[in-house]
């Protein structure tokens, strides 16, 4: 079956470390994205990508920094630039044309707590 | 900037009552709104509404856009226990890329 792949589910890092987490699809989309969602709020976009090699920031791309050399994988490091890291995080990928609206799946998610 | 803002942020209600939640948005270039159902982890896909769809049903659930006051609204008909999730309202502009601007959610909760 085609979607994608978050791992881990849960991961804790401590103060100072940098974190890769981890996103694969099989659904051969073009693009892919990171948001970031916090208790009571809704999905801000990190980053996203388009096209194999290329990424642009998204609204809140500041200590976080994103790879995307194969179509299928979209790896996001949390650095410890990233200030209030304990979020969920959610990958998604589309279609990058006509309504990809309609086709967006997303990941179930990683939930990265700070100890 | 794309901005999404939904009300209210948070509901309750009982089991067999109606809700309605609200999406007001500001998109340059609109292409589509969306609505998703989040549970626990994944948002699920419930509707899209374009220019040419403005009124979407599927159940208990119905959606209606008004492209002139930039709003759309989700109704929820006899509301179960099951409905109980953050409902999530998104934008998608004309530009390539595809990125979805979303709302802070409504958290539903529907008590027996």
């Amino acid at each position: 079956d085609g979607g994608i792949t978050q791992s881990p589910k849960y991961l804790f890092r401590k103060e100072g470390q940098n974190v890769t987490l981890s996103c694969e699809q099989n659904l051969n989309h073009d693009a892919m994205y990171w948001y970031r969602q916090d208790p009571g709020q809704g999905l801000r976009l990190i980053y996203y990508s388009q096209i194999v090699n290329d990424f642009q920031k998204g609204d809140i791309a500041e200590g976080y920094s994103v790879s995307r050399e194969k179509k299928e994988s979209f790896p996001l490091t949390v650095t410890s630039a990233q200030k209030n890291p304990t979020a969920f995080y959610l990958c998604a990928s589309s279609i990058d044309r006509g309504y990809a609206g309609y086709g967006y799946t997303f990941g179930s998610g990683t939930r990265l707590t700070v100890v | 900037e794309d901005k999404v803002v939904q009300s209210p942020l948070s509901l309750v209600v009982h089991e067999g009552d109606t809700v309605t939640l609200n999406c007001s948005y500001e998109v340059t270039n609109f292409r589509s709104l969306l609505w998703y159902k989040q549970e626990k982890k994944a948002p699920t896909f419930l509707f899209m509404l374009t220019s040419s769809g403005i009124e979407k049903k599927s159940g208990r659930l119905s959606s209606i856009l008004d492209k002139k006051e930039l709003f759309s609204i989700l109704n929820i008909t006899a509301t179960q226990t099951g409905d109980s999730a953050v409902y999530l309202c998104a934008v998608e502009p004309q530009t390539s890329g595809s990125r979805l601007t979303f709302g802070e959610g409504t958290q539903l909760t529907v008590n027996p």
